[in-house]
């Protein structure tokens, strides 16, 4: 069955470490998207890729950083310098006009 | 900017009906709406289309009105399934750019 796989499920950093979240989708998709969700914010776009080897900043990319070497993928790396990234986050892809597919989430926790 | 979803949450017996509203500021090309349960990941319900298109599933049902840039996600006859948090998002742009969501609606339906 197609969908979008997020591993792991959670996830915890130390202080100025960097981590890295893997998405992969074998949805055929070509645009993908990084959210992160904290209670009661909602969702809050991070980074998106259209196509592959280009992406694009979302509203809070500041600390994040990200690839897309293969249509499949799109991994997010939380740097040391994104102070408060303690939040759940989600994966998601979509063809054009249509619903998004999202995975089940990394939870990630600083320590 | 981040559309404002009300009510914020609502609390049903099984078999009422619910209204879901979603307003933006911006002029907008698509509104999405999804439910997310506790600790899921978000699913896709529908998409409303500038020109009145809509996909997505067929119990659910909704409203656009582009020229007040609002949505309505109406829920009737609720069953225990419904609980959740609904989310809209919204896309002004019409191209992948990733969506703009609300806050979210909590539904909690009662036996």
């Amino acid at each position: 069955d197609g969908g979008i796989t997020q591993s792991p499920k959670y996830l915890f950093r130390k202080e100025g470490q960097n981590v890295t979240l893997s998405c992969e989708q074998n949805l055929n998709h070509d645009a993908m998207y990084w959210y992160r969700q904290d209670p009661g914010q909602g969702l809050r776009l991070i980074y998106y890729s259209q196509i592959v080897n280009d992406f694009q900043k979302g509203d809070i990319a500041e600390g994040y950083s990200v690839s897309r070497e293969k249509k499949e993928s799109f991994p997010l790396t939380v740097t040391s310098a994104q102070k408060n990234p303690t939040a759940f986050y989600l994966c998601a892809s979509s063809p054009n006009s249509y619903g998004y597919t999202f995975g089940s989430g990394t939870r990630l926790t600083v320590v | 900017q981040q559309p404002v979803q009300s009510p914020q949450a609502v609390i049903l017996r099984e078999g009422e009906d619910a209204v879901i509203n979603c307003s933006s500021s911006k002029a907008l090309y698509s509104v999405h709406w999804y439910r997310q349960k506790h600790g899921e990941a978000p699913v896709f319900l529908m998409i409303l289309l500038k020109g009145g298109e809509q996909k997505g599933h067929e119990k659910i049902s909704a409203s656009f009105n582009e020229k007040k840039q609002q949505s309505s996600l109406y829920l009737t006859a609720s069953q225990l399934s419904y609980s959740g948090t609904y989310f809209c998002g919204t896309d002004s742009g019409g191209g992948a750019d990733g969506l703009t969501f609300g806050k979210g609606t909590h539904l909690i339906i009662q036996p």
